[in-house]
């Protein structure tokens, strides 16, 4: 039983390029989440699937698509990528009221 | 003004101290409060829920106040594993869904 799991770990990219970060979870939860976590900005969430099927928007949306492949699995993609993008990104899976993180991808846009 | 705050600290405490950490929150209809901690280049997890009657786990105790729309961590026998960054959680929306961090605040527990 791995929890959640999160492809890469590091990244960097060049202004422009594009990138998926891959997001996987074996503990059949419904609901999973993207977040990035910025200093002195807490978590921030991009975007949310309630089920297999829905995503929605969450507070920080803009620049960032997602793919809620099946139910194991959740990715947020970088279309064109910018320097604000820089951070370090969490996806999520919720049981009840408790999320449980993946290690996180830290990237870097330059 | 961010909807959850929290003092970023850094508190640096003894081992055996207590100390406590408060969060305010400004949204008057979340409806869950959760602490959890986060260490050093690591994900977050869930430390404790928080509930209107107060709740104990061993040498931590929460608190929620809704009239004031805060929430407060204490911690007792401080330990030297307790090192961490606590973040406050609230929790609103359809199925409680929208989930928003405090910026965490930063304990260091010296010898």
């Amino acid at each position: 039983n791995a929890g959640v799991t999160q492809t890469p770990k590091f990244q960097v990219l060049k202004t422009g390029q594009s990138m998926t970060l891959q997001c996987a979870q074996d503990m059949n939860h419904n609901s999973m989440y993207w977040y990035r976590q910025d200093p002195g900005m807490g978590l921030r969430l991009i975007y949310y699937s309630a089920s297999e099927g829905t995503t929605d928007k969450g507070e920080v949306p803009n620049g960032y698509n997602v793919s809620r492949l099946n139910k194991r699995e959740f990715s947020l993609r970088l279309e064109s990528a910018a320097p604000s993008q820089t951070s370090v990104y969490f996806c999520a899976s919720t049981s009840l009221h408790e999320q449980y993180f993946g290690p996180g991808t830290r990237l870097t846009v330059t | 003004r961010k909807e959850v705050e929290q003092d970023p600290g850094p508190f640096n405490v003894p081992e055996g101290a207590t100390v406590a950490f408060n969060c305010t929150y400004s949204n008057s209809a979340s409806q869950s409060f959760f602490w959890y901690r986060q260490d050093c280049r690591k994900e977050p997890k869930l430390l404790m829920s928080v509930y209107s009657s107060g709740n104990e786990d061993g040498r931590f105790t929460a608190q929620l106040n809704r009239a004031s729309q805060y929430i407060s961590l204490l911690i007792r026998d401080s330990k030297l594993s307790d090192s961490a960054t606590y973040l406050c959680v609230v929790t609103s929306g359809y199925n409680n869904n929208d989930m928003r961090f405090g910026a965490g605040t930063r304990l260091t527990v010296k010898p």
